[in-house]
């Protein structure tokens, strides 16, 4: 399967608890995304990596949320001390450098904070 | 800034009838422009992209669209509905390729 992946698929946690998402891109592809979707709206942009380099983060992306994608291949995105409007779908895309490319994304990450 | 703009959060046709969904777009440069499909729970799927080629453009599953710079649009369309395309349509414009801007998305419910 050449598509990406993401894990878990669910997550339920207590407010208050640390979470850590893991994204892992097609292979070719050396940009990843991270984006956030809440019940009835569009994906928003969180976050970027091209290879290893973080390049562009959201205004989203509070203090409490920390993106990693060590030696460019995998990711994980943690969230500490979780709120309960950190509750969303969390999406993972990657895409080859170039303008036109769209996005493949995986299935995401549903977190419930309870 | 980009934006899109997703009239009808909702739209109902009956099976085999004509499919239009509509996206607005904003850009002060030339966009790439995409229409992703989602289903329940699961991520989005690339229907087709505009990259300042060919200005009507064909995707998968019988979908098209029409990019007119006049009008700032891009809709969806589909001349036969099926049951299998009851899903939430996202369009979506990024300009130089970075990050993208989703519109709200619309839920197209197919009645047989």
């Amino acid at each position: 399967d050449t598509g990406v992946s993401q894990n878990p698929r669910h997550k339920i946690t207590k407010r208050g608890q640390n979470v850590t998402f893991r994204c892992d891109p097609i292979s070719e592809h050396n940009r990843l995304y991270w984006y956030r979707q809440t019940l009835g709206q569009g994906p928003e942009f969180l976050t970027y990596f091209q290879n290893e380099a973080q390049l562009e983060k959201s205004r989203l992306l509070s203090d409490r949320f920390s993106a990693e994608r060590p030696k460019g291949s995998f990711s994980t995105l943690e969230i500490q001390r979780t709120e309960q409007g950190d509750s969303a779908m969390y999406l993972c895309a990657s895409r080859d450098t170039g303008g036109g490319s769209g996005y493949t994304f995986g299935s995401g990450t549903r977190l419930t904070v309870v | 800034a980009q934006s899109v703009t997703q009239l009808g959060s909702h739209v109902s046709v009956s099976e085999g009838a004509l499919v239009l969904l509509r996206c607005n777009y904003s850009s002060s440069v030339p966009p790439y422009l995409f229409w992703y499909v989602q289903y329940p729970n699961q991520g989005l799927q690339l229907l087709l992209k505009y990259t300042s080629a060919a200005t009507l453009v064909k995707g998968i599953n019988g979908f098209e669209a029409e990019f007119k710079k006049s009008e700032t649009s891009f809709h969806l369309t589909k001349p036969s509905a099926h049951m299998s395309d009851a899903a939430e349509y996202f369009c979506a414009v990024s300009v130089a390729g970075n990050q993208f801007y989703f519109g709200t998305g619309t839920s197209l419910t197919v009645i047989p």
